[in-house]
């Protein structure tokens, strides 16, 4: 299976400051084929379901804010808030779709300092 | 609209069988694989297994915690879909979500609100 590792488990950043969460994977989610990052990142606020911001690493889903964005490639991923807003306090995931099964990193909480 | 909505969570006895389902709305069901994915409470997120979709024979895989004891189905007749779970295990409390792949991706583009299994004696 593929483990995937995010860092760090929590996170405070003041208000309209960056934040950035890192995520490993335990090999590469790389395909060769069509140069594409089998890797995706999640939002979840309590008490609702995941909601998909990027997925192929860098590609942000529709309607999700541009101060979301996505980088890297192999095994070495990150997701940066540009500029943290109220309403992004949440747990973030990332995620492999590479390999069945898939999985989860076990998840960044992102708080106001 | 996409509309995802998952019910049959309950609270089942250790051994016991429970039946999930996930209705399916606003797009063409049989076009995209569909995932269930749970959270026990308090943590992650954990994948489940998924069904492809008809032109792929509606083919399941399942996690190894899960295998042979959990089964993913369809009807395509109700636009839904299946977890049936049998043999059930306290570690099975969760919430489960059923998630629609995004079409040509993989990643999981909408998902219901959840059904909450509680396996205890």
């Amino acid at each position: 299976d593929i483990v995937m590792t995010q860092s760090p488990d929590s996170l405070a950043v003041s208000l309209g400051e960056r934040a950035t969460i890192d995520c490993k994977s335990s090999q590469s989610v790389l395909k060769s084929s069509n140069n594409k990052n089998y890797l995706a990142w999640y939002q979840q606020k309590p008490g609702q379901p995941p909601k998909l911001l990027i997925y192929w690493a860098s590609t942000r889903e529709s309607g999700v804010p541009d101060r979301f964005s996505g980088s890297g490639s192999g095994t070495d991923f990150a997701l940066t808030i540009g500029s943290l807003q109220a309403e992004d306090v949440a747990v973030y995931y990332c995620h492999q779709y590479y390999g069945v099964p898939r999985t989860f990193g076990q998840g960044t909480k992102v708080e106001i300092k | 609209e996409v509309q995802l909505v998952e019910s049959g969570g309950d609270l089942v006895q250790p051994g016991g069988s429970l039946r999930l389902s996930c209705a399916a709305s606003g797009f063409t069901f049989n076009d995209y694989y569909m995932d269930w994915v749970r959270q026990a409470p308090g943590k992650g997120l954990e994948w489940v297994g998924r069904s492809k979709n008809k032109g792929n024979s509606y083919t399941t895989e399942s996690a190894a915690s899960v295998k042979d004891r959990f089964t993913i189905s369809r009807d395509e007749s109700e636009n839904s879909l299946y977890l049936q779970m049998n043999s059930l295990k306290t570690e099975d409390t969760a919430v489960y979500y059923c998630a629609r792949d995004k079409l040509g991706v993989g990643a999981n583009d909408y998902w219901g609100q959840g059904t909450l299994v509680t396996v205890s004696s």
